[in-house]
């Protein structure tokens, strides 16, 4: 079955520090990739995604890159803000039946000032 | 604007209570679904619906059902409330054929 592993947390960060989220996944086919981000409080937001190989996600500072070869989607920041603070998801589509999402256990970043 | 609303911020029930979360998306979506979320444990897909009156067991279904009469409106149901249903429940909602998922805030349900 599919399956999400991402680095556990929590990662702490000075800020303007920079950022690596590791994730890599299991997956029949061809899947999309996505992040997502969670905030204290909140429910969860896209916050990028890619939907092929080679594909780069981008938005508001963060990017990610689908290597199919090494079956990796890691999640980078160049300098993280006090704001980042949240809890960020890795998950994957792949395609089939319904498209439901499978999804990582969450890695907390917490960025001090 | 994308909006999924769940009817309650904080649950508290009691052992055995019929519990009933609602959620509700003004997109006209197709798909909906519940997760239930946990530390250390991510985000554990329970049911989801692909259509009105459809329904598909997710990862987890065992102790709970759901009910889609519109379209619009998908209410996860813990019959027999326990304590280890104590939980983070989110809703979300799609439309083929995009993937990306749209959460609400979430329900915070804790059963004493």
């Amino acid at each position: 079955g599919n399956s999400v592993t991402q680095m556990e947390g929590p990662v702490t960060l000075s800020e303007e520090a920079f950022l690596t989220i590791n994730c890599t996944y299991t997956a029949t086919g061809y899947p999309s990739l996505f992040w997502y981000v969670q905030y204290p409080g909140e429910g969860l937001q896209l916050l990028l995604k890619a939907t092929k190989a080679d594909d780069k996600g981008s938005n508001k500072g963060f990017e990610a890159t689908y290597r199919k070869e090494t079956t990796s989607f890691h999640l980078e920041k160049g300098s993280v803000q006090v704001s980042d603070s949240a809890v960020y998801f890795c998950a994957l589509s792949d395609g089939s039946g319904y498209s439901t999402l499978t999804f990582g256990k969450g890695t907390m970043l917490l960025v001090s000032p | 604007d994308v909006k999924v609303t769940q009817s309650s911020r904080y649950l508290v029930k009691r052992t055995g209570e019929k519990v009933f979360l609602e959620c509700v998306q003004d997109m006209d979506h197709e798909n909906m679904f519940w997760y239930r979320q946990d530390p250390g444990l991510g985000l554990r897909l329970i049911y989801f619906s692909y259509d009105v009156k459809m329904k598909e067991k997710g990862d987890i279904p065992e102790g709970y059902s759901v009910s889609r009469e519109k379209k619009e409106r998908f209410s996860l149901i813990l019959e027999s409330a326990s304590t280890n249903q104590t939980s983070m429940y989110l809703c979300a909602s799609s439309v083929p054929p995009h993937i990306e998922q749209y959460f609400g805030p979430g329900t915070r349900l804790t059963v004493t």
